[in-house]
């Protein structure tokens, strides 16, 4: 079936570091590529988005890139503030006859002042 | 704005009492979902309707049922809530009927078992 791997958190960073949370996936078909971030206490917000292969998903600094070919969609940011502080969640849909999000376990990012 | 809205934020319940989770939407979407997410946990797909159509995780427990009078509600019901089943409920939205459209969350609903 389908699944997304990301890399272990929690992740802690000084502001202004680079930032990269390293996601795979696995599954039949195109699927499309996303990143959700989730504040505490809060629900899922769509970060970014790529629904084929090459796309580059972008929005608030953050970026990241649909690789067929590794089955990757890594996600970035040149230089992270104390706000990117927040639980970061890749996810694949794939409709298989049904409308469906497969989530990844989630990237608990830290950003220290 | 056009939102998805989950109530309460946060529910407690005792051992054992049912408890009813709504969410509302005003985008006019096909599908609405629910998720359970446990601390530090992926959210969890539970089940998820489009339009009237039902369709149950092979994996959800009977405890959990579901009901969508119209486009715009849907309700969680837990029949008989064990302490397991404190967790933060997601509900969420798409507009179904294309591949693989985004989906949009309420803010959730943190139920606490006592």
């Amino acid at each position: 079936g389908d699944s997304v791997t990301q890399m272990e958190g929690p992740v802690t960073l000084s502001e202004e570091a680079f930032l990269t949370i390293n996601c795979t996936y696995t599954a039949t078909g195109y699927p499309s590529l996303f990143w959700y971030v989730q504040y505490p206490g809060e629900g899922l917000q769509l970060l970014l988005k790529a629904t084929k292969a090459d796309d580059k998903g972008s929005n608030k600094g953050f970026e990241a890139t649909y690789r067929k070919e590794t089955t990757s969609f890594h996600l970035e940011k040149g230089s992270v503030q104390v706000s990117d502080s927040a639980v970061y969640f890749c996810a694949l849909g794939h409709q298989g006859g049904s409308e469906k999000l497969v989530f990844g376990k989630g990237t608990k990012l830290t950003v220290n002042p | 704005d056009a939102m998805v809205i989950q109530n309460p934020r946060y529910q407690v319940t005792q051992f054992g009492k049912p408890v009813t989770l709504s969410c509302s939407q005003t985008l006019n979407h096909n599908v609405m979902y629910w998720y359970q997410q446990k601390s530090s946990q992926a959210p969890k797909l539970l089940f998820h309707y489009y339009d009237k159509d039902f369709n149950n995780e092979a994996d959800t427990p009977d405890n959990f049922q579901s009901r969508r009078p119209n486009t715009s509600f849907c309700f969680l019901d837990i029949r008989s809530p064990g302490l397991g089943d404190a967790a933060m409920y997601l509900c969420a939205t798409s507009r179904g009927g294309r591949l693989n459209t985004e989906a949009f969350f309420g803010q959730g609903t943190r139920l606490t078992v006592v």
